[in-house]
């Protein structure tokens, strides 16, 4: 069965712009998770959805949003990019929301 | 909060020595434990889980922790490592209902030949 997958696997985008990242969970996975991580650093979480609902929500401003699909995948958009966003974004997916399977990640770098 | 400790930034080995990489957690409720690595450039690999049952869980590539209540502990062990091995480990806990996961900062396994 394939892995998680993310889209694209690199971006470069300049302060200000808007960015939409995706993500394919494994088949039968309804929860997805994102997470941030800076370099040098442990992920960070951003957004959980199952079931196309928002079961959590991390410490990240209002610049960032998500959305699940029916069939289960998502994007994650940052709006005003800043030099800070630069890092790699992981999605993760999970049958219920318990063991989470990671993706290869999109590295963002915003000049 | 949850909360998860990585004492350990770095952590030299020679090959075919044993390696303890510790994690603590913090948590008043029941958790969830789980140990990750990460190749450079590269997602996170599942290693190990605890969810429930035996504190002795066995993972991937001769992994193996201990979940220990009372110390509110999980290290990962190997007793011979390998050059492959070298990577960073994250510990990570869930707790409560089906939302975050806690990552702590990392600890990166040096195999040294």
């Amino acid at each position: 069965d394939a892995g998680v997958t993310q889209s694209p696997t690199h971006l470069i985008k300049t302060r200000g712009q808007h960015v939409t990242l995706r993500c394919s969970p494994i088949s039968g996975h309804k929860s997805v998770s994102w997470y941030q991580q800076v370099l040098g650093q442990g992920p960070q979480f951003i957004f959980q959805y199952y079931e196309k609902e928002e079961r959590g929500r991390g410490n990240f401003p209002d610049r960032f949003s998500a959305r699940q699909f029916p069939n289960y995948s998502s994007e994650l958009n940052v709006n005003a990019l800043l030099l800070g966003d630069s890092a790699l974004y992981l999605c993760a997916s999970s049958p219920q929301g318990d063991t989470q399977y990671f993706g290869p990640g999109t590295r963002l770098t915003v000049l | 909060a949850q909360s998860v400790t990585q004492l350990d930034s770095q952590v030299p080995v020679f090959e075919e020595a044993p390696v303890e990489l510790r994690c603590n957690y913090s948590s008043s409720v029941s958790v969830y434990l789980f140990w990750y690595v990460q190749y450079p450039n590269q997602g996170l690999q599942l290693l190990l889980k605890y969810l429930s049952g035996s504190t002795l869980v066995k993972g991937i590539n001769g992994f193996e922790a201990e979940f220990n209540k009372s110390q509110t502990s999980f290290h990962l062990r190997k007793p011979s490592v390998h050059i492959s091995d070298t990577a960073e480990y994250f510990c990570a806990a869930l707790s409560g209902g089906y939302q975050k996961v806690t990552f702590g900062t990392g600890t990166k396994l040096q195999v040294i030949p």
